[in-house]
């Protein structure tokens, strides 16, 4: 069963860069399957950040595009997010999933990896 | 974009009470969307997906139906376990955008 994991540092200071690795277990990152990243703030709703294909195809969330950057790692089974100038406002639990080609009945997010709380202070 | 509007963004209900939880998107989706469940300190899961298939393993007192702007996710028998907050999401195209979610509770 195919499973995600999320790692990176749960501490980031103010201004610098948050960077998250998803690792993909039991299964292949080179399917036909798009691998995106969400967030969730404490106490607060869900919010998609991005998605990229094993190609290296992207989505993203318009009001964070400018300061997100994701990457894939096909060699390690791995895909990667990197948000720069994080704020306060960029504490939240972010997750990992994989979904299927928008516009196709399996496009919804499943798997989630179990989460990762980043926090971002001095 | 697309906007996804939820209501209500809670609810009280009694055991076995019927509940409905509303989805409008701004634009029409045709039957690209999903409802998941958060149960508390948990990670969101996959309910239905194409408006009305129920995901394998999930109890068949849920049920989802609308096409379009207008979607409907269904109780039909609230249960204790039940106690979460329901999202729906979108994803016809990018971007991905989640409602803001339905917090259900028992009364």
């Amino acid at each position: 069963q195919l499973q995600l994991h999320e790692s990176g540092p749960g501490l980031v200071k103010p201004s610098e860069t948050l960077s998250l690795t998803c690792t993909v277990s039991s299964g292949s990152i080179t399917t036909s399957y798009y691998w995106g990243w969400i967030r969730q703030p404490p106490g607060k709703g869900l919010e998609w950040i991005g998605s990229i294909y094993y190609s290296g195809s992207t989505y993203y969330n318009a009001s964070l595009k400018s300061r997100v950057t994701l990457s894939v790692d096909t060699s390690n089974n791995q895909f990667s997010l990197k948000l720069n100038s994080v704020t306060a406002a960029d504490t939240a639990v972010y997750y990992c999933a994989r979904h299927g080609i928008p516009g196709t009945t399996f496009g919804c997010f499943d798997p989630w990896g179990q989460g990762t709380l980043v926090t971002v202070s001095s | 974009d697309i906007q996804m509007t939820q209501s209500p963004s809670s609810l009280s209900a009694s055991v076995g009470d019927r509940v409905t939880i509303s989805c409008r998107a701004s634009q029409g989706i045709s039957n690209y969307l999903a409802w998941y469940q958060q149960k508390p300190g948990k990670v969101p899961k996959v309910l239905i997906y194409g408006a009305s298939t129920l995901q394998s393993g999930v109890p068949s007192r849920f049920s989802g139906s609308g096409s379009g702007t207008d979607f409907t996710l269904t109780i039909s028998s609230l249960q204790s376990e039940d106690v979460a907050t329901y999202y729906c999401q979108k994803y016809n195209s990018g971007p991905f955008t989640f409602g803001g979610g339905t917090k259900v509770q028992i009364k």
